[in-house]
């Protein structure tokens, strides 16, 4: 069955160090990988997908995720984080015409 | 163009009394969604509708109903709630493509007393 692992429940940094959120998924064919941010009292923003071609993908905030097939990972990357990126982020396969996401990762930001 | 909107933003509910949780999405599009979030869980889905006037289960669909009124509304009934169905409760719509992006409404905070 599709699923979604996000193993860090919380994960703290500090401003300006850089970010590794993992996601690992189990999906039979091609995957269509998303990760969504949510900040707090907020619904869901998509940060960025992936379908097809390039495995890096770019998103916007200066967000980027690489999908690696051979580990079924899709993790999640930034340089230099800010105060602001502080929120949960979700990572989610496509099944059908449904959405699996997993159980969220917290950051939070360290002055 | 205001995207998904919830109504209410936060309910207050006694166990066993009923009601709606009302989302509308003015971007034409032929999915819509209902989630629930819990703390550790992530969002699970409830029902989706793939278009007008059809409706499917999702991953925990007891104790809910839904309706798709119209291609923009679609509806999420508690007839009889209970403490398990405190959550927070949110709503998305997207386009019939594989791949293509869901958006999400705000969401609807809902405790049962």
């Amino acid at each position: 069955a599709q699923s979604v692992t996000q193993p860090d429940i919380h994960i703290t940094v500090s401003e300006g160090a850089s970010l590794e959120l993992r996601c690992n998924y189990s999906y039979g064919a091609t995957p269509y990988l998303f990760w969504y941010v949510q900040s707090p009292g907020q619904g869901l923003q998509l940060l960025l997908k992936y379908f097809s071609g390039d495995t890096l993908v770019q998103g916007i905030k200066g967000f980027e995720a690489e999908f690696k097939r051979s580990q079924s990972s899709f993790n999640l990357r930034k340089p230099s984080v800010h105060w602001s990126d502080a929120a949960e982020y979700f990572c989610a396969v496509e099944y059908g015409n449904k959405l699996v996401f997993g159980a969220g990762t917290i950051l939070r930001v360290k002055s | 163009n205001a995207g998904v909107t919830q109504t209410p933003k936060f309910q207050v509910l006694k166990t066993g009394q009923s009601m709606t949780l009302q989302c509308a999405q003015d971007m034409n599009h032929n999915s819509m969604y209902w989630y629930r979030q819990d703390p550790g869980m992530g969002l699970r889905l409830i029902y989706y509708s793939a278009s007008e006037g059809t409706t499917d289960k999702g991953e925990v669909p007891n104790g809910y109903n839904v309706s798709r009124l119209n291609k923009r509304e679609f509806s999420l009934r508690l007839e009889s709630a209970a403490p398990s169905q405190t959550s927070v409760y949110f709503c998305a719509s997207k386009d019939e493509g594989r791949g293509d992006t869901q958006y999400f409404g705000p969401g609807t905070r809902l405790t049962v007393l």
